[in-house]
């Protein structure tokens, strides 16, 4: 099974700067089956990024994925207030199973 | 309206049985793969299992292998966990959310539904 270790696991920054978000992979991940996924408290998760770098349907272009193979990204270029809330990524592999990271807070500094 | 709206959750005691469904709207439920996630109070997403559009083809996390069984009914436009010998560490909210096979990413997720097991 492929291991997602995510970092920071907190963020604390303010609006307005830019996030940087890391997901490393215990092993190759493809590119296609590699998404990240936002979710606020009480809420369920929301696709943000799929394929490693493809914004979802209706998500802003401050949100980016990026990366290949064993290292991944996502970058939010400027802060809004509602971007404050946890990210995960997540792949699904040869083994024919999917696994999510365990998430990163960002939190407002 | 393009939804997914679990139900059936609750309290159980260990050992106990409980069957959540998910029903879908607003597209054609039998052109997904459907899959259970769910999420320990606090904890971060665990994927529970998956089922193909047909039902052919289905996988679990080796954490609910044998206890927990996941089914569909196209005609019904509905989606099944049924869950045994339910231990504490089961504990979650149960979402039920919707596939695009070819790039395995969830694309539309349920609200959930808690599951307490506890004596």
């Amino acid at each position: 099974e492929i291991v997602l270790t995510q970092s920071p696991g907190t963020l604390s920054l303010s609006p307005g700067e830019r996030a940087t978000l890391s997901c490393r992979a215990s092993q190759s991940v493809s590119s296609s089956y590699l998404a990240w996924y936002q979710q606020k408290p009480g809420q369920a998760p929301r696709l943000l990024i799929y394929g490693a770098s493809s914004r979802a349907t209706g998500i802003p272009d401050r949100f980016s994925g990026s990366g290949s193979g064993t290292d991944f990204t996502l970058t939010i270029s400027r802060l809004e207030p509602e971007d404050f809330a946890v990210y995960y990524c997540q792949q699904y592999g040869s083994s024919l199973s999917i696994t999510f990271g365990q998430g990163t807070r960002l939190e407002i500094k | 309206q393009v939804q997914l709206v679990e139900s059936g959750g609750g309290l159980v005691k260990p050992g106990g049985s409980l069957r959540l469904s998910c029903a879908a709207s607003g597209f054609t439920f039998s052109d997904y793969y459907m899959s259970w996630i769910r999420q320990a109070p606090g904890k971060g997403l665990e994927w529970v299992s998956y089922i193909s559009s047909s039902g052919s083809t289905i996988y679990y996390a080796d954490s609910v292998k044998g206890r927990f069984t996941i089914s569909r009914d196209n005609a019904k436009n509905s989606l099944y966990l049924q869950m045994n010998s339910l231990r504490a560490e089961d504990t979650a909210v149960y979402y039920c959310a919707r596939i695009i096979a070819g790039f395995w990413y969830f694309d539309l997720w349920g609200r959930g539904t808690l599951v307490t097991v506890s004596s």
